[in-house]
């Protein structure tokens, strides 16, 4: 599995961007890059995957690094729902091997 | 659709006893599995089951067993319930077709304190 690392701690202020960084340099050429974030007493909620381009959906935008050993998840307009702990996964489909998640990135949100 | 569902929600043992937590997804997943999480830390897989009929160990499965009872139950089972299993318990499913398996499913998850 490739490791990550994530800031342990992080804060924004309500309506403002914020980008969320990931380190994994030890990714393989087949990993995808998951984002999963975690609000107060529930379980984990998808966000975001991609692979090597760029990838925006309804929640984030995910810009993954050229050289692949880095990621960094925005949201471009932080509300207080968004107050969660955000997971960076490198993940392979075809080893088919479950996500494995690190201790991630508390967002914290400031109206 | 309900998506993925956890009985009980919280439960409360004493050492010794035995408990089965239940998880059913309605979204014709293929591959299911259990996660626990202690407080502060990240998720850790118990077991998975990557389709019916069968089932693997994962990261931390001593004292736990499951059972792929169907396509859309799993089930996860302490037969002597010790402190050091409170925790946060979450079931997850996940479809088919490379590129979507890391696109999981979670359950609002059971929360168990062993006394």
């Amino acid at each position: 599995d490739a490791k990550t690392t994530q800031p342990n701690s992080m804060e924004s202020n309500e309506e403002e961007p914020v980008h969320l960084p990931c380190n994994h340099s030890t990714i393989s050429g087949t990993d995808y890059i998951h984002w999963y974030r975690q609000l107060p007493s529930q379980g984990p909620e998808y966000v975001i995957h991609g692979l090597t381009s760029n990838v925006n959906n309804r929640m984030a935008s995910l810009a993954i690094a050229e050289d692949r050993k880095s990621s960094t998840l925005i949201l471009h307009r932080a509300t207080l729902r968004d107050a969660a702990v955000y997971y960076c996964i490198p993940f392979s489909p075809w080893v088919g091997t479950p996500l494995v998640f690190g201790k991630g990135t508390r967002l914290s949100v400031i109206a | 659709n309900a998506g993925v569902t956890q009985t009980p929600k919280f439960q409360v043992l004493k050492t010794g006893q035995s408990m089965t937590l239940q998880c059913a997804q309605d979204m014709n997943h293929n591959s299911m599995y259990w996660y626990r999480q202690d407080p502060g830390m990240g998720l850790r897989l118990i077991y998975y089951s990557a389709s019916e009929g069968t089932t693997d160990k994962g990261e931390v499965p001593n004292g736990y067993n499951v059972s792929r009872l169907n396509k859309r139950e799993f089930s996860l089972r302490l037969e002597s319930a010790a402190p050091s299993q409170t925790s946060v318990y979450f079931c997850a499913s996940n479809p088919p077709g490379t590129g979507f398996v890391g696109t999981q499913y979670f359950g609002p998850g059971t929360r168990l304190t062993v006394l």
